[in-house]
């Protein structure tokens, strides 16, 4: 079985700076992983997935993410952080490409940006 | 167009009732799910339907059952409703599974926030 475990309920950045929220993974098989986002009040936006390939992977919003199999770790980076990134952020592993058996989701990262 | 929709977006309702919800997709996709986020924000997955068969269960009480009636709908009935199963539950729908398998995702509907009193 799989499992996320995403370090940090919260995370607070000054607005422009980096954003960095860690995600680690176990699987006994190679996994897919994924990024969601969520706005308040709304439903889970896809921000950027692995499935094989190139381990450094760009999404939306100019985050991206970078696949380390020798340390499970999926970690999402944004260079500069920007008001409008204050979300949810959820890290989330399938052994299916597109999550075809259902995601087992990480706890969540809050994402706090100070003006 | 919504890719996903659920219908109520807010439900409220007594310890004991029955209640559904509904969960319509446009995007041709043919695997659905429904999520549960409780309180904390927590997701799982609660059940997963790829052409009308149910394909996962992740020992969900027997109270909710899913109902499929075509590959574009899947509804989630909830009887006896108990003040646990107060939450936000999630729709979602991704390709086939045997399909394009390096570009799926799922999409999520916008959520329906059950309140149980």
């Amino acid at each position: 079985a799989q499992s996320v475990t995403q370090l940090g309920s919260h995370v607070s950045v000054s607005e422009g700076a980096l954003v960095l929220l860690r995600c680690n993974y176990s699987s006994s098989v190679p996994p897919y992983l994924f990024w969601y986002v969520q706005y308040p009040n709304q439903g889970l936006q896809l921000l950027l997935k692995y499935t094989t390939g190139a381990t450094l992977v760009k999404g939306i919003n100019g985050f991206e993410a970078e696949f380390k199999k020798s340390e499970t770790s999926f970690h999402l980076t944004k260079p500069s952080a920007h008001m409008s990134d204050a979300a949810e952020y959820f890290c989330a592993v399938s052994l299916a490409p597109g999550g075809a058996d259902g995601l087992t989701f990480g706890k969540g990262t809050h994402l706090i940006i100070q003006p | 167009d919504t890719a996903v929709s659920q219908t109520p977006k807010y439900l409220v309702t007594q310890m004991g009732n029955d209640k559904s919800i509904k969960c319509e997709q446009n995007l041709g996709h043919d695997t659905m799910y429904w999520y549960k986020q409780d309180s904390k924000k927590f997701l799982k997955i609660m059940f997963s339907y790829n052409n009308k068969e149910l394909i996962i269960n992740e020992t969900v009480p027997n109270r909710f059952s899913p109902k499929s009636p075509d590959k574009a709908h899947l509804n989630l009935h909830i009887n006896s409703l108990e003040l646990g199963d107060s939450a936000v539950y999630f729709c979602a729908s991704s390709q086939d599974r045997l399909g394009d398998r390096g570009h799926n995702e799922q999409f999520f509907g916008p959520g329906t926030r059950l309140t149980v009193l």
